[in-house]
């Protein structure tokens, strides 16, 4: 059974405090490991898509990382506005549904 | 352009009612997919649209739930006899073609079964 395990479940950070969160999966044949970032009330808001193994992505103050079993999203000097929910999620082999893990919900205090 | 659109934002209702959920994908996009969010936990997928192709409705709970798609556009989540446990927020997401490309999310339904 395809399985996608975030950690921490919350981490809280001070303006400026650089930290790492972490995605590990458990799917045959990856097809791609997806983050998004959720705001509360909001739908997830699609970050970056990972394919293969060495793959890093940039955006901002974000930076997302790929291994064979997980991947890093890293938060360098982050600011009050990065505090928000944000998912991993992994498809299953058919294509057809993506599964998400719990999520890590970020604070970010000034 | 415009982003996947939602309706209604919130919906309220009594236990035993149904209740119509609409989502308007992604114009062009061919493949379509329902996810549920219970407070407090992580998405669950409910169901997939592809193009023509019949609905993968693998993830749905129960017989009190189903959904529509008309070709490639609209789609509406209808849940019968509506339960308390049924209360979530309901979130819709489109693709450009099946689910290894990108899915884009609405801003989802809150649904309040009271």
């Amino acid at each position: 059974e395809d399985q996608v395990t975030q950690s921490p479940e919350a981490l809280r950070l001070q303006e400026g405090e650089s930290s790492s969160l972490n995605c590990s999966y458990t799917v045959s044949g990856l097809r791609g490991l997806f983050w998004y970032r959720q705001d509360p009330g909001k739908g997830p808001e699609f970050l970056f898509t990972l394919y293969s193994a060495g793959e890093e992505k940039e955006k901002e103050r974000l930076k997302a990382t790929l291994t064979k079993k997980e991947s890093f999203l890293h938060i360098t000097a982050p600011k009050p506005e990065d505090s928000a929910t944000y998912l991993c999620a992994a498809p299953n082999n058919a294509g057809n549904m993506l599964t998400f893990g719990g999520g890590t919900r970020l604070m970010v205090k000034p | 352009g415009a982003g996947v659109s939602q309706s209604p934002s919130n919906k309220v209702t009594e236990k035993g009612k149904d209740v119509e959920l609409r989502c308007d994908p992604i114009s062009g996009h061919t493949a379509l997919y329902w996810y549920r969010q219970r407070l407090g936990q992580g998405l669950e997928f409910l169901i997939y649209f592809q193009g023509n192709s019949a609905p993968d409705k693998s993830g749905l709970p129960s017989d009190r739930f189903s959904a529509e798609r008309t070709g490639e556009s609209v789609s509406t989540l209808t849940i019968q006899r509506t339960q308390q446990e049924d209360s979530a927020v309901y979130l819709c997401a489109s693709s450009l073609g099946p689910a290894f490309d990108t899915q884009y999310f609405g801003p989802g339904t809150r649904l309040t079964v009271l």
